[in-house]
């Protein structure tokens, strides 16, 4: 069965600090993606990881794909307020199936 | 206007009755979802479409049933509801070879089966 487990699930941070949001898949897939969701609202399509090694940088975002160990990161570094939301990894399997993780709601504080 | 259109936004229902959910789009793709959230969960597919003859089952899509009318139009119906799917649905759309295979979706669709 494919799992695609985020860790954590909730993260509460500090603004102007740094932090790893963690996405492991149990499937091969060359292709993952992350999305930011307000509450209430649809999903915003943040990064899109095509290969092994993919690495994508956008303001205070970064994402990388490792396949062989089929995990996944964000980096958020010196985050700010308006960073907070949740956020999925989701892993493309048999030609645009997209299974979801459960999500990561991150809260920053001042 | 958005590219990806869910109607209704919010629908309230009674149990066993029929109700539908309908999504346009205006981006041109071949491909469309539907999807289902629930809290605490991510989105889990319920159903799939890569093009107007192409039908596919998601993980749940046990009590659902959908309809791909022309390209641009997706709907999802729940034959007789029942209050676990309260849930917020999402529409979605693709095309192969756009910006990376990137998924986009609609502004979602509350639904409350009471």
């Amino acid at each position: 069965e494919l799992k695609v487990e985020q860790n954590p699930l909730f993260l509460s941070m500090q603004e102007g600090k740094n932090y790893t949001i963690y996405c492991n898949y149990s499937t091969t897939s060359d292709r993952l993606y992350w999305y930011r969701q307000d509450p209430g609202k649809s999903l915003e399509s943040l990064f899109v990881l095509l290969s092994n090694g993919a690495v994508k940088q956008e303001g205070r975002l970064m994402a990388s794909l490792d396949t062989k160990a089929r995990l996944s990161t964000l980096h958020i570094t010196a985050a700010v307020h308006d960073l907070s939301a949740t956020y999925f990894c989701a892993v493309l399997i048999y030609t645009d199936k997209l299974i979801f993780g459960t999500g990561t709601r991150l809260q920053v504080f001042p | 206007d958005a590219d990806v259109t869910q109607t209704p936004r919010n629908r309230i229902t009674k149990t066993g009755k029929r109700i539908m959910l309908e999504c346009s789009q205006t981006k041109g793709h071949d491909r469309m979802y539907w999807y289902r959230q629930d809290p605490g969960l991510g989105l889990r597919l319920i159903y799939y479409s890569f093009d107007v003859k192409d039908i596919n089952k998601g993980e749940i899509s046990d009590g659902y049933s959908v309809s791909r009318q022309a390209q641009a139009k997706f709907s999802l119906s729940l034959e007789s509801a029942i209050p676990n799917q309260t849930a917020l649905y999402f529409c979605a759309t693709s095309q192969p070879g756009d910006s990376g295979n990137t998924i986009y979706f609609g502004e979602g669709s509350w639904l409350t089966v009471v």
